[in-house]
């Protein structure tokens, strides 16, 4: 079966660094995705990897590796409005988003 | 204007009610989807439609019954629901083509408590 895993919740420290990782075992790859989801709002997209290594998009970047089926997403300088659930998704071989359950952030002051 | 816009935002009925549920999308996107979203579970995807056509219905119970007139409104009719069926309601658009695919352009959701 097709599978993607992250943790559930994580903490971290305004103005630190958090890195949320994603592991994923799909049928096929055509890229994968992070969404942020804020409390009570719709997701929205925040980065595309398809290829190995990082993309950087001002405070967030996002690693990929297809060979270890792994991505990870990084914060930097968190501040309060990054609390918020992360959401990974893989685009399988039929170019459909499997995703997963989503790993709530949590930022204290 | 949101670009993907769902109504309505909550909604109560009985399990021998018929509602429906709107999104319409202003992005002139070719795609458009349903998903349903449960407490700490993963997005399920519930339907697709490409150009109006539908091409993913991920065995979905008959009491769901989405409508596409066209290529900017997708409907949910729902009908004799179950309380297991309380959730937020996701309707989201994208590019069409298999690039496009991945990156969704979701509507703030319809909330659906079912009693």
């Amino acid at each position: 079966g097709q599978n993607i895993d992250q943790p559930t919740e994580m903490t971290a420290t305004e103005g630190a660094i958090v890195q949320i990782n994603c592991t994923y075992q799909t049928s096929g790859f055509n890229g994968l995705f992070w969404y942020q989801q804020h409390a009570g709002e719709a997701p929205t997209f925040l980065s595309y990897n398809v290829l190995d290594g990082l993309e950087e998009k001002g405070r967030f970047s996002s690693f990929l590796s297809r060979s270890k089926g792994y991505s990870y997403l990084l914060l930097k300088e968190l501040q309060m409005k990054d609390s918020a659930s992360y959401l990974c998704a893989v685009l399988d071989s039929n170019y459909q988003l499997i995703w997963g359950a989503g790993t709530k952030l949590i930022i204290k002051p | 204007e949101t670009g993907v816009t769902q109504t309505p935002r909550h909604l109560v009925m009985g399990m021998t009610n018929k509602k429906s549920l709107k999104c319409e999308q202003h992005l002139g996107h070719n795609a458009m989807y349903w998903y349903k979203q449960s407490a700490k579970k993963p997005l399920e995807l519930m339907f697709v439609y490409n150009f109006k056509e539908q091409t993913e219905n991920n065995s979905v119970p008959s009491r769901f019954s989405p409508e596409c007139p066209n290529s900017s409104h997708l409907f949910l009719h729902l009908h004799t629901l179950q309380p297991e069926d309380s959730a937020l309601y996701l309707c989201a658009s994208s590019q069409d083509g298999e690039g496009g695919a991945g990156e969704l352009f979701f509507g703030e959701g319809s909330r659906l408590t079912v009693l």
